[in-house]
């Protein structure tokens, strides 16, 4: 089974922090993405990585940053922690091959004071 | 825009089977259906997709209508740990997820 792990569980930073949410694949997968879920807004893609190195915004990058420089990693920046980022962030990974499922963490619920 | 339509909740008995609908009207050739699950405290979860026939494993079936307008996931024998929302999503290629509100499934001992 394809495991995506996801360093914390819950995280509370302070505005103007910068803060990193790091996330692991243990199945060479090439794309990688991450999400933020909001009640009454679902989920919404905030970059996605297709290779090393490579990254692309999703629907909601501003304030976001991301890298890339192993496979298996995909770290989330928050350049400068705001109270609207305030979230549950979602890790997930997708193989290649037309279609194919996303397995995605168990998240990391971040609270902003 | 999710672009697929899914009662907000539905209610089942423990043991009886669930049959969660899902509308896609404006499905395209190439889109696949993919359902996702999300249990409290927990990212989603892979359930199953299909094209046009269709689909079983282990966790669940997967009906697709002919037009391909509408699927129907299909729990065969609901347990309470079946309880958690149930996303419907249209799906191609590389690109992210996009997640509708789902349905709340909620399972009666």
């Amino acid at each position: 089974d394809v495991k995506v792990t996801q360093s914390s569980r819950y995280l509370v930073k302070r505005t103007g922090e910068k803060v990193f949410l790091e996330c692991v694949q243990d199945m060479d997968h090439e794309n990688m993405f991450w999400y933020r879920q909001d009640p009454g807004l679902g989920l919404r893609l905030i970059y996605f990585s297709y290779d090393v190195k490579m990254k692309e915004k999703g629907d909601i990058p501003e304030g976001y940053s991301v890298s890339r420089e192993k496979k298996e990693r995909f770290s989330l920046i928050l350049e400068s922690a705001s109270t609207n980022q305030t979230s549950m962030y979602l890790c997930a990974s997708l193989g290649d091959g037309f279609n194919q499922p996303q397995h995605f963490g168990d998240g990391t619920r971040l609270s902003i004071l | 825009d999710a672009k697929t339509t899914q009662p907000n909740s539905m209610e089942s008995n423990e043991e009886e089977p669930v049959h969660l609908p899902c509308n896609h009207s404006t499905i395209s050739g190439t889109d696949y259906i993919h359902w996702y699950r999300q249990l409290p405290s927990q990212g989603p979860e892979y359930v199953i997709h299909g094209l046009t026939s269709n689909v079983n494993n282990r966790m669940a079936s997967l009906a697709i209508a002919e037009d391909r307008k509408s699927s129907t996931l299909i729990l065969h024998r609901a347990t309470l740990r079946d309880a958690a929302v149930y996303y419907c999503i249209r799906s191609v290629g590389a690109d992210g997820l996009t997640f509708g509100k789902g349905t709340h499934l909620i399972i009666q001992p």
